[in-house]
């Protein structure tokens, strides 16, 4: 699978939105870009998946640049409940397979 | 209730002992997994089931078996405990359709373990 980089942190006023990006430069074309959250030291909860059109459902939007090699989830309208660790994920849809690495730490404020 | 229930939730345990963490989910699904979390670290997949007849190690297996005892259920041993060991540990479930939608895993709440 594609590897994938993330800032290690940031910070967003509740809100406002909130725009993770993700760079996924060596993704290929049968790989979809999935998000995943943590909240604290819960389990993993999964929040949108993409192949390349923009996608959207009651949590978030995810953005795919038209050659694929980045995204970005966003929340618009970030709440202090969304203070979590977000991972992006680059996998072809096999669940074995999805590497969670460190993720941005996304810490919402007052 | 949760769809994927871990017990314990919490366990202190010495090296050496023998401990049990079960997974139990009432999603019907057919595929099932554990992690193990470090501090500030990513997930990492210890073993994976995709039916009752099928086991498959994963990333990190040594000094861990797991037993799938139905459809509903999969748990992970350590046989022997030791100290390296203690983490955070998540079992996980994902359906089977054919599509992207089979990388959407559901997570349970976590199994704290702590080997002194």
């Amino acid at each position: 699978d594609a590897k994938t980089t993330q800032p290690t942190s940031m910070d967003c006023a509740e809100g406002r939105a909130a725009n993770l990006p993700c760079n996924h430069s060596t993704i290929s074309g049968n790989e979809y870009v999935y998000w995943y959250r943590q909240i604290h030291s819960q389990g993993p909860q999964y929040i949108i998946h993409g192949l390349k059109n923009n996608e959207t459902n009651e949590m978030a939007s995810l953005i795919i640049t038209e050659d694929r090699k980045s995204s970005t989830l966003i929340l618009p309208h970030a709440t202090l409940r969304d203070t979590a660790v977000y991972y992006c994920i680059v996998n072809t849809g096999t669940a074995s397979k999805l590497t969670f690495g460190t993720g941005t730490r996304l810490q919402v404020t007052l | 209730d949760a769809d994927v229930t871990q017990t314990p939730r919490n366990r202190i345990t010495k090296t050496g002992k023998r401990i049990m963490l079960e997974c139990s989910q009432t999603k019907g699904h057919d595929r099932m997994y554990w992690y193990r979390q470090d501090p500030g670290l990513g997930l990492r997949l210890i073993y994976y089931s995709f039916d009752v007849k099928d086991i498959n190690k994963g990333e990190i297996s040594d000094g861990y078996s797991v037993s799938r005892q139905a459809q509903a259920k999969f748990s992970l041993s350590l046989e022997s405990a030791i100290p390296n060991q203690t983490a955070l540990y998540f079992c996980a479930t994902s359906d089977l359709k054919g599509g992207p939608d089979d990388g959407e895993l559901f997570f349970g709440e976590g199994s704290r373990l702590t080997v002194l």
